[in-house]
């Protein structure tokens, strides 16, 4: 069974920095780009970033380039999200997703997310 | 970049109806399209990717069509477990996500 856990969620300061991470199980997770997605209170759907499997290629929505950096460790099946100078529009539930090429690159899984607050 | 414009917004619809959603791109994306339910407090769940193939498990009442710009959800017969939000996305290069359509109950 396919699994995400994401964690690391919690409150911080305008300014401030939080790391998360996701811990990926039930499947070869070095075969797969994971990706980063919130939702603000309210609110719909934003993608903020990827990394592919081997290769570590990745990307960021405009909205989070230079002050995110997305991660990972395939001996760990994990994926990290760490966030800086955060403000109070990054207040969201995070949600790591993992991409599936054979599903033409949608988001097959999603993890059940964690909430950021930021105050 | 692309921008994914759902209409409606919000949808009021009862049991049994065929309802239609629509997504349009803002440049041709050919069939990366994927289309999601989220249900309040859940994570999205997929249904439909590369624009009409219907994932694993999803029923069949639901369908996508389209490519290019302009691309539907129907769901042919709503059922009451159908009553979320749902999301269009562009599937390449970034993942765009439109800004949602409520099915609420009418």
């Amino acid at each position: 069974e396919v699994r995400l856990v994401e964690s690391g969620g919690g409150l911080a300061q305008p300014g401030g920095s939080l790391r998360l991470s996701c811990v990926a199980s039930g499947f070869t997770f070095s075969s797969y780009t994971m990706n980063w997605v919130r939702q603000a209170p309210g609110k719909g759907l934003e993608w903020l970033s990827y990394i592919t499997g081997t290769t570590g290629v990745i990307n960021y929505a405009d909205s989070v380039k230079g002050r995110f950096t997305i991660s990972r460790d395939n001996a760990k099946s994990s994926v990290y999200l760490q966030m800086s100078s955060l403000t109070a529009e990054d207040a969201a539930v995070y949600y790591c997703a993992r991409m599936n090429v054979i599903r033409g690159q949608a988001f097959d899984f999603w993890g059940q997310g964690t909430i950021v607050t930021v105050s | 970049d692309v921008q994914m414009t759902q209409s409606p917004s919000t949808l009021s619809a009862s049991i049994g109806d065929r309802v239609t959603i629509t997504c349009r791109a803002s440049q041709n994306i050919n069939n990366w399209l994927a289309w999601y339910q989220q249900n309040p407090g859940k994570a999205p769940n997929l249904l439909i990717y590369k624009a009409s193939s219907l994932e694993s498990g999803v029923p069949s009442r639901f369908s996508g069509s389209g490519s290019g710009t302009e691309f539907t959800l129907t769901i042919s017969s709503l059922q009451p477990d159908d009553f979320a939000t749902y999301y269009c996305q562009k599937s390449n290069d970034d993942w765009t996500f439109g800004q949602g359509t409520k099915v609420e109950v009418k």
